[in-house]
């Protein structure tokens, strides 16, 4: 089955810094990839997704970019804020969809004034 | 509420005894989702329902976790004879479903501690 690996664990960063958080996958088949924020409490929100016929997909502040033949995508945070600080998770499917998510350890990220 | 629901949010149980955890997907959402996550891991996939009858429950540990939907909306997730090292946080997801499902919407979870 996939196996999908995230680091850091931890990652602090002043405010306004960027951050760059990595992923590897197992499964050559995998073709779906989000990326999900989880608060304190609460659920995982997805924040970006990327699909294998996409190298870079960005939304506002938030970049995502994928290498199929490494098996490897990143998510990368501009300008970062306080309200970012959260455990930040990669996800990988086979499926095309979100039907079947194999996510990594996470990401606790903390932005600091 | 426009989320979705998860009942109880806290659960607290003796090894061996059975419990049921309830969620409420967003309505008009065909696809549900069950998610376990353990202290410091990502979530891991259980269980996923596509109307009422479960698409893929190749993530359900043993034959103690079963899982039910029968009128393609409220879901139940049963265990039996619950064992320690069944504590964790489950999560419920939904989607709108289809070839091309995206986004999943996750509930806040129900801890379940087995004593």
């Amino acid at each position: 089955g996939e196996n999908v690996e995230q680091h850091p664990s931890t990652l602090s960063v002043q405010e306004g810094d960027s951050a760059v958080i990595k992923c590897t996958y197992s499964d050559s088949a995998s073709n779906y990839f989000p990326w999900y924020k989880q608060e304190l409490g609460k659920g995982p929100q997805l924040i970006i997704d990327i699909r294998s016929n996409v190298g870079e997909k960005k939304d506002q502040r938030i970049a995502v970019t994928l290498n199929k033949t490494a098996k490897h995508f990143s998510l990368h945070i501009t300008e970062t804020q306080p309200e970012d600080s959260a455990v930040y998770f990669c996800a990988a499917s086979p499926t095309g969809t979100a039907s079947k998510l194999t996510f990594g350890t996470g990401t606790r990220l903390q932005v600091t004034l | 509420g426009a989320g979705v629901s998860q009942t109880p949010s806290n659960k607290v149980t003796e090894k061996g005894k059975y419990v049921e955890l309830r969620c409420d997907p967003i309505s008009g959402h065909t696809a549900l989702y069950w998610y376990r996550q353990s202290l410091g891991q990502g979530p891991e996939f259980l269980i996923y329902f596509q109307g009422t009858g479960a698409a893929d429950d190749s993530g359900l540990p043993n034959d103690r976790f079963f899982a039910v939907r029968p009128e393609g909306s409220v879901s139940t997730l049963k265990i039996q004879r619950t064992e320690r090292g069944d504590s964790a946080v489950y999560l419920c997801a939904s989607s709108r479903g289809g070839v091309r499902t995206g986004e999943l919407f996750f509930g806040e979870g129900s801890r379940l501690t087995v004593l």
